[in-house]
């Protein structure tokens, strides 16, 4: 159980061009998902709370017009990098809280999705 | 700021030995602990959570957490070169669920 799916695992795209990134909740509904990245030898950096039906709660630094979260469904999160940068690339990972489990504080993550702006 | 710190490693053991990994954290109010491991290029995977004073077993592993000291650390048992990896701590930020995540100790065990 508790399993989480992205789509893509693997991305690269040219400068200026837009890239979404799917993350799913296959066996349970998450009414929160997180959105993190991570740069090669450091840590998870966490750029934003997903909510479902109502709008991401993005932490500091992070651009919210150029990181669009839309959580539609309460299986389903998209990031979308709005006009990518090389500097964009990097490894893009989300989580989930499941809302029906014994302790909500619990994230299962995605498997990643890595992005490669040229 | 909030802060979870680790030692970054690398933490080197021989196969079969026991490998102790810890993490402090600065949030008195902190409730939620958590052990994630991090394989290179691969997202990360819960091993354990704590979430009172005292030890919890999980086969070879074993999490211990302190709030008065606000530490928690994770042991391995008879530790397998499969369990090198990095690995994570994360405290609870009590604050719409999120964590906070420590930089992460590299573990490596050798044959």
């Amino acid at each position: 159980g508790a399993v989480v799916s992205q789509h893509p695992s693997w991305v690269i795209c040219k400068s200026g061009t837009s890239v979404k990134i799917e993350c799913r909740s296959l066996d349970f509904q998450a009414t929160t998902m997180f959105w993190y990245r991570q740069f090669p030898k450091q840590s998870l950096m966490l750029m934003a709370t997903s909510n479902e039906g109502s709008k991401a709660t993005y932490e500091q630094g992070v651009e919210k017009d150029k990181f669009l979260i839309n959580h539609a469904s309460l299986t389903l999160s998209t990031l979308t990098v709005t006009s990518a940068h090389p500097e964009d690339s990097s490894f893009y990972i989300c989580s989930a809280r499941d809302v029906a489990g014994v302790r909500q504080e619990t994230q299962y993550f995605g498997p990643g999705t890595r992005l490669l702006v040229l | 700021q909030k802060e979870v710190e680790q030692n970054s490693g690398p933490l080197s053991v021989p196969e079969g030995a026991i490998a102790s990994l810890n993490c402090t954290y600065s949030d008195r109010g902190s409730q939620s602990f958590f052990w994630y491991r991090q394989y290179s290029g691969k997202s990360p995977e819960l091993i354990m959570s704590i979430y009172s004073n005292g030890d919890k077993e999980d086969g070879r592993f074993t999490a211990q957490l302190n709030k008065a000291s606000q530490y928690v650390s994770l042991l391995i048992r008879d530790s397998q070169p499969s369990d090198s990896a990095t690995y994570l701590c994360a405290v609870n930020a009590n604050s719409g669920y999120a964590l906070n995540f420590g930089k992460g100790t590299s573990l490596l065990v050798t044959p």
